[in-house]
């Protein structure tokens, strides 16, 4: 089975508009952790957010924030006002404590930010 | 400070061909990751190491082989490159002792097996 599923291969959205970026994940550690990277066209992977298992708040960083549903094993990012410069790959990933500290990605979701 | 530096930036090999993918970190990061990326796929783990000495296989370790003989380095070798082995190679690193250490990328190499 998929350790991250992100389901969206492609999403538009309009200028200054919010969306959102799905991302589930599948684990039965208690300890783990959920991130978001951003992978522009020039290639570089650029850390965007992190939500631990333990966290009770969902976890925001200035435009981004993260969705998190334990019940449903769901991380989604929240990219509010949308700007040109957001257009680019994202994707989710999880650590887990139990499997060494090891990374799992997704498979992506590549966005498009319409003027 | 450099981070995560990766070289080449960009090779093409001939099938049966060797090469070493270098990677150096310098912010005495003890985890080190390496990972493909085919066209429009995310990132697959090959190795990664918990500190000198210790390497251990990821999801796609065959055909490549690492070795950490220090903190900083954590060079893959190809031994016999394959079309298959096309893909873009990222160096990664982090200090996972707490529970929000993300993981560094380096910029990515290139590689293209004809």
């Amino acid at each position: 089975a998929q350790k991250i599923t992100q389901t969206q291969p492609g999403m538009f959205v309009q200028e200054k508009e919010a969306v959102t970026l799905d991302c589930t994940y599948d684990t039965s550690d208690p300890s783990y952790g959920l991130f978001w990277y951003k992978q522009p066209s020039s290639g570089e992977m650029i850390f965007l957010i992190y939500q631990g298992s333990y966290d009770q708040q969902n976890a925001t960083e200035g435009r981004y924030s993260l969705n998190f549903q334990k019940a449903r094993k769901s991380a989604n990012l929240v990219i509010s006002a949308s700007q040109l410069g957001d257009s680019a790959m994202y994707f989710c990933a999880m650590r887990e404590q139990s499997t060494g500290n090891q990374f799992y990605f997704g498979t992506g979701t590549s966005l498009t930010v319409i003027p | 400070n450099a981070g995560v530096t990766q070289t080449p930036k960009f090779r093409i090999l001939k099938i049966g061909q060797s090469m070493t993918l270098q990677c150096t970190q310098d912010m005495n990061h003890n985890y080190m990751y390496w990972y493909r990326q085919d066209p429009g796929m995310g990132l697959k783990l090959i190795y990664y190491s918990v500190g000198a000495g210790i390497t251990d296989k990821g999801e796609v370790p065959n055909g490549y082989n690492v070795s950490r003989s220090t903190t900083e380095d954590f060079p893959l070798r190809l031994e016999l490159a394959a079309p298959s082995q096309t893909s873009v190679y990222f160096c990664a690193s982090s200090y996972p002792t707490s529970g929000d250490a993300t993981q560094y990328f380096g910029p990515g190499t290139r590689l293209l097996v004809l």
